[in-house]
């Protein structure tokens, strides 16, 4: 799976919009891009994924740019609930195959 | 909406004893998954299971980890004899049938292992 860099921490203020940046250059042609986030050592929690369309559900918006070497995760409205580790992940389209998890993004809503 | 459940969320074993930790996965789901978590690191892979047996394994599921779906609804991964490398955060997750990426893992809350 291909190797995705976010940066390691961003701030938002409540009620903006938290735009997070992913950088996917290897991605190959039939691999997903899948957003993730942990809240504070609970369970990973799916938030949306996406292969060349930009994608929207009721917990944000995923944008990838034509080339796919990049995407970005937009909430629209973030929340002090939104304060969590967010990771970017790559993944072929293999039903059962693992996620690889980096480091993430550690973003903070601020009041 | 529905959950993975673990069990127990927290369970603190001596060093070289067996721990057996329990997941309950959700019901229409096929694939089953153990990734664990050690305090202030990344959440890494352990195992994927599908069909009854193991369909991927990491380097960190060496022969002390063993998984089982010993019924219709229960998950479980036994950790033979427990080292204190072994304290994480171990996290079961399932994900439907299907190809495509259609859908994300689901994942539970996890269960806090220490070893002392």
């Amino acid at each position: 799976d291909a190797k995705t860099t976010q940066p390691t921490s961003m701030d938002c203020a409540e009620g903006r919009a938290a735009n997070l940046p992913c950088n996917h250059s290897t991605i190959s042609g039939n691999e997903y891009v899948y957003w993730y986030r942990q809240i504070h050592s609970q369970g990973p929690q799916y938030i949306i994924h996406g292969l060349k369309n930009n994608e929207t559900n009721e917990m944000a918006s995923l944008i990838i740019t034509e080339d796919r070497k990049s995407s970005t995760l937009i909430l629209p409205h973030a929340t002090l609930r939104d304060t969590a580790v967010y990771y970017c992940i790559v993944k072929g389209e293999t039903s059962g195959s693992r996620l690889t998890f980096g480091e993430g993004t550690q973003l903070t809503v601020n009041p | 909406e529905p959950e993975v459940t673990q069990t127990p969320s927290h369970q603190v074993t001596q060093m070289g004893q067996e721990v057996i930790l329990r997941c309950v996965p959700i019901s229409n789901h096929l694939y089953f998954y153990w990734y664990r978590q050690i305090l202030g690191q990344k959440v890494e892979f352990l195992v994927s299971f599908y069909n009854n047996e193991i369909s991927e394994k990491s380097e960190i599921f060496d022969d002390q980890f063993s998984v089982e779906r010993p019924d219709g609804s229960n998950f479980t991964l036994k950790i033979r004899s427990t080292k204190l490398e072994d304290s994480a955060m171990y996290f079961c997750a399932s994900s439907p049938p299907g190809g495509y990426g259609n859908y994300g893992y689901t994942f539970g809350s996890g269960t806090r292992l220490t070893v002392v």
